[in-house]
């Protein structure tokens, strides 16, 4: 079936490092993609998506390619703030709009 | 836009007691809401399915009968954990999705109830 991999975290950076999560997934079809964020105590919250092969998907500097080739869907910012400190969720979703399927989440940790 | 309001945030209560989480959709009408359980630094296991109107589907390994879902109109949803025990202790999320979305629509997530029994 489809699933989501993503690295394993912690992910500790410093105030303006670039950061790079991995994520690649596994899908029959043409399934859209999507980065969620989730602040400690709180549900989560739509980062980005992209719905189709090539497609970038952007929000608060933080940017994510559909890459069909590799399967993958990496999120990058290129100067991470400390208020960017959160759990970071990839997903799937299959064309028919079917339930997301999530990956492990990867927990980013900035300090000033 | 598209805002998905969850209550109770937080609930304690004794083992044995039913508690029952709602999930609202404030601003537009959602036909299919969705019921995840998530553990301590882990991701969501969606839990089950429901439709506006119709019977809730559930994931292999959800007890329907301990987590009964009700979606009776196009903006609630209510999921009752009956009988609560220790090990029913978790995070529950809920997120809905509008009318006639399509795979390319993001689900829009309430902020999460935190169950903690007794």
């Amino acid at each position: 079936g489809d699933s989501v991999t993503q690295m394993e975290g912690p992910v500790t950076l410093s105030e303006e490092a670039f950061l790079t999560i991995n994520c690649t997934y596994t899908a029959t079809g043409y399934p859209s993609l999507f980065w969620y964020v989730q602040y400690p105590g709180e549900g989560l919250q739509l980062l980005l998506k992209a719905t189709k092969a090539d497609d970038k998907g952007s929000n608060k500097g933080f940017e994510a390619t559909y890459r069909k080739e590799t399967t993958s869907f990496h999120l990058e910012k290129g100067s991470v703030q400390v208020s960017d400190s959160a759990v970071y969720f990839c997903a799937l979703s299959d064309q028919a709009g079917t339930a997301l399927i999530f990956g492990k989440g990867t927990t980013l940790s900035v300090s000033s | 836009g598209a805002v998905v309001s969850q209550h109770p945030s937080w609930v304690i209560c004794k083992s044995g007691t039913s508690v029952k989480i709602e999930c609202r959709s404030l601003d537009f009408q959602a036909t299919t809401m969705f019921w995840y359980r998530q553990f301590p630094k882990q991701s969501l296991m969606l839990m089950a399915t429901s439709n506006e109107g119709s019977k809730a589907t559930y994931e292999q390994g959800v007890e329907k009968d301990k987590f009964l879902i009700n979606h009776a109109s196009l903006t609630l949803s209510t999921l009752t954990v009956t009988s609560a025990h220790p090990e029913d202790s978790s995070f529950y999320i809920c997120s809905a999705r509008g009318v006639a979305a399509q795979g390319g629509q993001p689900q829009h997530f309430g902020d999460g109830t935190r169950l903690s029994i007794l």
